[in-house]
């Protein structure tokens, strides 16, 4: 199995807090990375497929970056709606793992 | 807009079967993988496994053993079975829809609190 490492675990920042949260593959993926934001009581909702592709409708203070190994997600300008638990997931191979997640609370 | 809707039993005793259906309304059926997800309470995301209308599924290995992901077509329903259920598949499952393009996971269903206890 591909293993997909997040960090930070948690992280706390303020509103207008520029924010990246970092994800790790054990083996190449390509650009198969997506990530997810997942608000308490809610199903988790996409944000970026493909390493860098903004689904429609989100805000474009939401980024994806990087290259295999390593990819970002980067919040430019962090709203107070942002606050939730972002997960990564390499959807290169089954099965299709996700990282830990990174929990974003208000400082 | 798609939209998935799943029901199921929401409280099972051990060594019972686990069994969710998912419904899809508004969108292709065919054109899509179809894949099911589970979340332990206060824990992360994982992936049970998903199918193609035309083709075989694919599931976790450490599931393989007990699991299967159905699609009925006529219905534009995929339906997930458990079997052998303990305490540890106390979990949030979810459906959600796969596009080919990217394999990302991009419409969820609502979700289904199944919980194992004697």
């Amino acid at each position: 199995d591909i293993q997909m490492t997040q960090s930070p675990s948690s992280l706390s920042a303020s509103v207008g807090d520029r924010v990246t949260i970092t994800c790790r593959a054990s083996q190449t993926i390509s650009t198969y990375l997506n990530w997810y934001q997942q608000k308490s009581g809610q199903a988790p909702k996409l944000l970026i497929s493909g390493a860098f592709n903004l689904q429609s409708g989100v805000p474009s203070r939401f980024s994806g970056g990087g290259s295999g190994p390593d990819f970002t997600l980067t919040i430019s300008s962090l709203q107070p709606e942002d606050f939730a638990v972002y997960y990564c997931q390499q959807s290169y191979n089954t099965p299709r793992t996700f990282g830990q997640g990174t929990k974003v609370e208000i400082k | 807009q798609v939209q998935l809707q799943q029901w199921g039993a929401g409280l099972l005793k051990p060594s019972e079967t686990l069994s969710l259906t998912c419904a899809v309304s508004g969108g292709s059926f065919s054109d899509y993988y179809w894949s099911w997800i589970r979340q332990p309470p206060g824990k992360g995301l994982e992936w049970i496994g998903e199918v193609h209308p035309s083709g075989s599924p694919t599931y976790s290995p450490s599931l393989s053993s007990r699991v299967t992901i159905s699609v009925d077509s006529s219905k534009n329903q995929f339906s997930l079975e458990l079997r052998s259920v303990t305490a540890a598949d106390t979990a949030v499952y979810f459906c959600a829809r796969v596009p080919n393009w990217d394999l990302s996971l991009a419409f969820w269903g609502q979700g289904t609190l199944v919980t194992v206890s004697s």
